[in-house]
Order: C-alpha cells, then structure tokens, then sequence
C-alpha cells in the first residue's frame, strides 16, 4: 500500500525566505508526482506535475524535484511571499500495487510573516 | 476554458438520508476522480473514471458509488449517511496518455456535505 509522508506538518517563516518542503513515499513504482496547494475551505490548485521519467519542473518561483530510486520529492519555492501561505500537499500517483490511485500526504501547513 | 465545476457547494443532510453529488470536467477531459477530505484522514481516493468505466477504487464501503456520463460528466452517490461521511468531496478531470496513464490532475472547488 502506498504511503505518502509530508514534513514538516507545519512551518513558519518570514518574508523573503527560501524554503523547502519535503514528500516521500514507499513505493517508487509511480506514474507521476503533483505539486498542489490548499486554500482554507477551497479545492486544490495545481503547482508542478512530475513525470516518472523527470527530475525536475520549474515554475516562477517554484521548483520540484523527483528521486524515484529513493521515494523522495521536494519543493523549493524562492523568495516567499505572504501569498504563499496555504497548505502545500504532494500526491503521487500509481505504483505496483495502487494501479493508477492517487495518494495523497496530509501536507505542509505554511504560513509566510510580513 | 471553463474548470472542473461541481455542484451543489454545500448541502446538508440527516443520517440515513443518501445524496449525490455532481461533476463536470474540463472540456475534453475523460478522466474523472473523487476524493474524500476530512480533518481526521486527509485526502481520500475514492474513484475513478473513464469512458464510463470505473478504472479503480478506493477502500470505501459500497454506500458510495459513482457513475460517469458519455459526455464525461460524473456523480457520486452515498446511499443511509452517516455522520461520518460529514466532508469536502472533491473531483479532479485530467487528460490520459495512449498508456493509459493520467497527466496533470485539475480539481474541482468541492462539494462540503455535513450530515447531521
């Protein structure tokens, strides 16, 4: 069964910083991995979308990067803003025994200060 | 090109009761998902479809069900609510590669459903 942890849960930081957040999952056999944030009470917004086969995708401010060998994904987005504050969730999609489910982390709360 | 619309937005409903809930993809999309989120288990997969075909599932009981339409469109259906079933219920359209494989997932702003 896929799993999918995201860290930190929570995270604070001031303007202008850099920052990473973390997505690991247990089975590398994956199609894709996406990139999304959450507004409080609204659907999810579509960030970066990794194929299997890349290392990495580039967007403004944000970049994604894919080791499938070690379960891993990160986004590092640039120079924050308070625009920025949402939850930041990672999903990742099929595996050898997920046929094509997607399955997503609980995510990473981040709340970027003035 | 217009998102992946749902409707209603919000609806409230009393235990035993059943409900459905309705999606409209992106233009062209054929592809169509359902999500469950709650506080409690995060982000839920609970179907998907293509081509009128339900290609996987979720672990959830039978109460819920989904179909999809020849123009792509979808609902859900959760037959005797309970109150745990109180959550926002999201649907996502996405295009599919020749493999079979989904591309970018879009979603849609939610159903919140609250059983009382």
């Amino acid at each position: 069964k896929q799993e999918v942890t995201q860290i930190p849960a929570a995270l604070s930081v001031p303007e202008g910083e850099n920052l990473v957040l973390n997505c690991s999952f247990t089975d590398s056999a994956i199609y894709n991995l996406q990139w999304f944030r959450q507004d409080p009470g609204k659907g999810l917004t579509s960030l970066l979308l990794i194929q299997s086969s890349q290392r990495e995708q580039t967007s403004g401010r944000l970049n994604a990067s894919l080791d499938k060998s070690s379960g891993r994904s990160t986004l590092y987005i640039a120079a924050s803003q308070p625009g920025d504050s949402a939850t930041y969730l990672c999903a990742v999609r099929g595996g050898v025994t997920n046929a094509g489910k997607s399955t997503f982390g609980d995510g990473t709360t981040l709340t970027v200060k003035p | 090109k217009a998102g992946v619309t749902q409707t209603p937005r919000y609806l409230i409903k009393t235990r035993g009761q059943q409900v459905t809930l309705s999606c409209s993809p992106i233009s062209g999309h054929r592809s169509v998902s359902w999500y469950q989120q709650t506080p409690g288990q995060g982000l839920q997969f609970l179907f998907e479809y293509f081509s009128e075909t339900q290609r996987n599932k979720g672990n959830f009981p039978g109460r819920f069900s989904g179909r999809q339409f020849s123009n792509s469109r979808s609902e859900m259906n959760v037959s005797t609510l309970e109150l745990g079933d109180s959550a926002l219920y999201l649907c996502a359209s996405s295009l599919l590669s020749s493999g079979g494989h989904s591309y970018e997932q879009y979603f849609g702003p939610g159903t919140r459903l609250t059983v009382t």
